[in-house]
């Protein structure tokens, strides 16, 4: 199993621009999981989602939407890219929700730099 | 609103001396607390957790004790080794929200 991927890797983007990033689970997990991570601030959740065509807002979701159109995929788009917006993106999944104690698999991360 | 705060930011040890990292939170409602490695250039990956019901928790060399009067957390690492060196987020789960609070990260470094 590859567990969680993401795509891309890098991309530099420019300000205004648009951009859609990719997280894939084969693991048939439920919950899936965004999340920007920025020195001396750790991981802070953006959407979520608890099954296909559902999605939540998490703790930083502004200028970010998110689609779950399949089980096993959740979209993270950047419709107008800002300066604020460069970091290192995480995608995450989980069998049930975290009240259920469920470990979360993180990918290896996207690192997005917008100039 | 709900805040893990955690301590240090960067620790270095000697190869074989133990490493303590500290996290407190601010919800008492809170009530699994796990602990992720991510080694450089990956994503996070648990590496040990502990609920509200249990004081302290132990893995051959990792432990991790619970404070709930004071809302404080720790992870232990004993007779530290290189593969040790890494960042370590703790995190407290808020039930009620079904949300995870990580905290800011602790770089450990293990020195030869």
């Amino acid at each position: 199993n590859a567990g969680v991927t993401q795509t891309p890797k890098f991309r530099v983007l420019k300000t205004g621009q648009s951009m859609t990033l990719l997280c894939a689970q084969d693991m048939n997990h439920e919950y899936m999981y965004w999340y920007r991570q920025d020195p001396g601030m750790g991981l802070r959740l953006i959407h979520y989602s608890v099954g296909e065509g559902t999605t939540a807002k998490g703790e930083v979701p502004d200028g970010y939407n998110v689609s779950r159109l399949k089980k096993q995929n959740f979209l993270l788009g950047l419709e107008s890219a800002a300066p604020s917006q460069t970091s290192v993106y995480f995608c995450a999944s989980s069998y049930r929700r975290l009240a259920g104690y469920n470990e979360q698999f993180f990918g290896p991360g996207t690192r997005l730099t917008v100039l | 609103g709900e805040n893990v705060e955690q301590h240090p930011s960067t620790l270095s040890v000697q190869e074989g001396d133990s490493a303590v990292i500290k996290c407190t939170y601010s919800d008492s409602a809170s009530n699994y607390f796990p602990w992720y490695k991510q080694e450089l250039g990956k994503g996070p990956q648990l590496i040990i957790d502990i609920r509200s019901n249990v004081g302290e928790k132990k893995d051959q060399r990792i432990a991790v004790t619970l404070n709930k009067t004071a809302k404080h957390f720790s992870l232990h690492i004993t007779e530290t080794q290189p593969e040790d060196s890494a960042v370590y987020f703790c995190a407290a789960l808020w039930s009620s929200a079904s949300k995870i609070i990580f905290g800011s990260g602790t770089r450990l470094s293990i020195r030869p």
